[in-house]
């Protein structure tokens, strides 16, 4: 099956802080999407992305799909955007989400 | 997103206990599943079903039953499960082209 490695696991910043997460993936795929999971363990759709670039404020993503990556941008980052962000692709023909083990985020104030 | 709901947003159950876990999704997706979170594993493939029909059973065990009764609801049925079992359960709908959505989750804590 698709192996999805997200890095880095684990980071931490201040509030203000930028960062760039990483989404690697070993085949190709139909689709892909970052979620957040918040502290209550829901699962926040924040970019369905295949290929391109989309922003939604603060957050922006890109996904080059010929080179098998994606990365999340974060700006200026906020206490709010702490949990855990997953980076999950589908492949082949079935509609079967694999995710990345996670990055997990701390900003702290 | 408030296109899947899932119920209870808690559970406690005894071991000999039977309970179920519903999920009902208001997009008009084809495809409806049930994940499972463990803590500190990374989110499990259970179920898929298509079309109300199951294309999926990621080896789970027959303590776990779901139901797919129509295209909008998902019931996932427990009974005698073990205290390994607890975990946060995900319900999600998906559709081609537009990615997955996924419920708030029900923790279930089995003692």
């Amino acid at each position: 099956g698709i192996q999805v490695e997200q890095s880095p696991p684990d980071l931490i910043l201040q509030e203000g802080a930028n960062s760039t997460l990483r989404c690697n993936f070993s085949d190709s795929v139909n689709n892909l999407q970052w979620f957040h999971q918040n502290p209550w363990g829901q699962l926040i759709n924040l970019f369905y992305i295949p290929s391109g670039t989309k922003q939604n404020g603060r957050l922006s993503a890109t996904t080059v799909a010929t080179e098998r990556y994606s990365l999340l941008y974060i700006s200026s980052s906020q206490t709010t955007d702490s949990g855990v962000y997953f980076c999950a692709v589908y492949g082949g023909s079935n509609y079967k989400l694999t995710f990345g083990k996670g990055t997990l985020l701390t900003v702290n104030p | 997103e408030t296109g899947v709901t899932q119920t209870p947003r808690h559970l406690v159950m005894g071991m000999t206990n039977k309970k179920s876990l519903k999920c009902e999704q208001h997009l008009g997706h084809n495809a409806m599943y049930w994940y499972k979170q463990s803590a500190k594993k990374p989110l499990e493939l259970m179920f898929v079903y298509n079309f109300k029909e199951q294309t999926e059973n990621n080896s789970v065990p027959s303590r776990f039953s779901p139901e797919c009764p129509n295209s909008s609801h998902l019931f996932l049925h427990l009974h005698t499960l073990q205290p390994e079992d607890s975990a946060l359960y995900l319900c999600a709908a998906g559709g081609h082209g537009y990615g997955y959505t996924f419920g708030s989750g029900t923790r279930l804590t089995v003692v």
